[in-house]
């Protein structure tokens, strides 16, 4: 079974519709992430949580919101999506109590189109 | 402004032979990077790390070197193999700071047989 699990996997929707994306988490890592990868881009860090009452924006948060239900449940939500936020998704965990706090662990990401 | 730069955008070799892919910083306050990779349809996953204290970190065919004078790192792969073709990132961090990961844009390997 796969560590961290993100869903769906493929999403197309339209301008405007609100779009959650999930992520969850087995690893029993406190630190979970949001990233957005754009071709040529690389990825951009959305929003990071490092426990459930910690929510930080990261260099793109515009358009988002986050919601840490649970150690191990990560949400990013679109409140009205547009075409520009057609991207792939990741989510990723770490563990602040290891000697590599640095090392994230991605989920298989979430393929997004707005159209 | 970008703070992880990796200039090439893909690189081709012979199978058998070395892979160099290189990555440069500006943010002098950086102290762990990670080389990560990525194959079509899953997400990264992590390679090699290395702490500024070292210059070299190795781990089977995989090699890091840092020059912070430079602030250059590079990951060495030898022998190359077909398997290895994927697209990869170089990440940095400040450890002991927020420790967000910052990516390159990557760089795609393609080994040929």
């Amino acid at each position: 079974d796969a560590d961290v699990t993100q869903t769906p996997r493929n999403r197309i929707t339209k301008t405007g519709k609100r779009i959650m994306l999930e992520c969850s988490q087995t690893k029993g890592h406190d630190r979970m992430y949001w990233y957005r990868q754009d071709p040529g881009l690389g990825l951009r860090l959305i929003y990071y949580s490092f426990d459930v009452k910690d929510i930080n924006k990261g260099e793109i948060s515009d358009g988002y919101s986050v919601s840490r239900q649970a150690q191990a449940k990560f949400s990013l939500s679109l409140e009205s999506a547009i075409p520009n936020q057609t991207a792939l998704y990741f989510c990723a965990t770490s563990d602040q109590g290891s000697g590599r706090k640095s090392e994230q662990f991605f989920g298989p990401g979430t393929r997004l189109t707005v159209l | 402004d970008q703070q992880v730069k990796q200039n090439s955008p893909s690189l081709s070799v012979q199978e058998g032979r070395i892979s160099i892919l290189n990555c440069d910083y500006t943010n002098s306050m950086f102290d762990y990077f990670l080389w990560y990779k990525k194959y079509p349809a899953e997400g990264p996953t992590f390679l090699i790390s290395i702490s500024s204290i070292k210059d070299k970190n190795e781990d089977g065919r995989f090699t890091v070197f840092l020059n912070k004078s430079a602030k250059h790192l590079s990951l060495h792969i030898v022998p190359s193999q077909p398997g290895d073709s994927a697209v990869y990132f170089c990440a940095a961090s400040v450890v002991g700071g927020s420790e967000k990961l910052v990516f390159g844009k990557g760089t795609k390997l393609t080994v040929n047989p």
